[in-house]
C-alpha cells in the first residue's frame, strides 16, 4: 500500500470544466511534488513545494494551478484543459533537509489518470 | 544535470539474477546515483542510491564502477513482481534545485516464469 494517497484515481472532464486533484501524506514530509506522465513516457516534473511554498514551477501552463494548504495536503486545480493534457498525474513527497538539498527518496502515489474530452 | 543511458528493454528468467546497466559518462563528483522502478499501473518506487561505494539493501544491490562512469543495479533473484521500468537518475547533492527528479527513458524489465 502506498503512503501517498491520490484522489480521484480516474477523472474524465470536458475542456470547459474545473476540477481538482488531491494528494495527501502523513509521513511528516515537507517537500511535495507534482509530475505528469504521458503513456509510455517517463514522469516529468511540474511543481515542487518546500515547506508549503512553491519552489519550482517547470514552466507549466496557467491552466494548472497548484496549492499546498498545509504540510499534508497538495492540490492541483485544473481549468480549461486541452486534450493533450490527458495523462497520469503523480504526486510525491519527501523529507527536505537543507543540508542534503533534497536527496531524500521520494514516495509516490499511484496517480490520477486524467482524460480530457 | 548529467544524463544517463540505459537499454530500452531487458528480459530475465524468474529466480535468476538480473544486472541492469546504466551509463553516466558525464557524471560530476557531486552526483549521487539513484534508482527507481515503476510497476505497471503504479507510481515510481525508490529502490536504492549510492555515491562511490557499492550499496546493498533489502530490494537490490548497486555496483558502481571505480571511475563512476557506469553503474549496475543487481536484483539477486528476479520474481514476476520485479517486472517494471527501472530508472537510473543522477541527483546533484549540492545544486539539486529543490530535490527534483529528472527521469530518463528507463529500462523495461520483463521476467519470464
Amino acid at each position: 500500500d502506498t503512503e501517498v494517497t491520490q484522489t480521484p484515481k480516474h477523472l474524465v472532464m470536458g475542456m470547459t470544466n474545473k476540477k481538482s486533484l488531491k494528494c495527501e501524506q502523513h509521513m511528516g514530509h515537507r517537500a511535495m511534488y507534482w509530475y505528469k506522465q504521458k503513456a509510455k513516457k517517463p514522469p516529468e516534473l511540474m511543481f515542487v513545494y518546500s515547506y508549503e511554498k512553491l519552489s519550482i514551477n517547470e514552466s507549466v501552463p496557467s491552466r494548472f494551478s497548484p496549492e499546498c494548504p498545509n504540510s499534508s495536503l497538495l492540490n492541483l486545480h485544473l481549468h480549461a484543459l486541452q486534450p493533450e493534457d490527458s495523462a497520469l498525474y503523480l504526486c510525491a513527497s519527501s523529507h527536505y533537509y537543507l543540508r542534503d538539498r533534497g536527496l531524500q527518496p521520494q514516495h509516490f502515489g499511484d496517480g490520477t489518470r486524467l482524460s480530457i474530452l | 544535470d548529467a544524463k544517463t543511458t540505459q537499454p530500452n528493454s531487458m528480459e530475465s528468467n524468474e529466480e535468476e539474477p538480473v544486472h541492469l546497466p546504466c551509463n553516466h559518462s558525464t557524471i560530476s563528483g557531486t552526483d549521487y546515483i539513484h534508482w527507481y522502478r515503476q510497476l505497471p499501473s503504479q507510481g515510481p518506487e525508490y529502490v536504492i542510491h549510492g555515491l562511490t561505494s557499492n550499496v546493498n539493501n533489502r530490494m537490490a544491490s548497486l555496483a558502481i564502477a571505480e571511475d563512476r562512469k557506469s553503474s549496475t543495479l543487481i536484483l539477486h533473484r528476479a520474481t514476476l513482481r520485479d517486472a517494471a521500468v527501472y530508472y537510473c537518475i543522477l541527483r546533484d547533492m549540492i545544486y539539486n534545485q529543490g530535490g527534483k527528479l529528472i527521469f530518463g527513458q528507463g529500462t523495461e524489465l520483463s521476467v519470464k516464469p
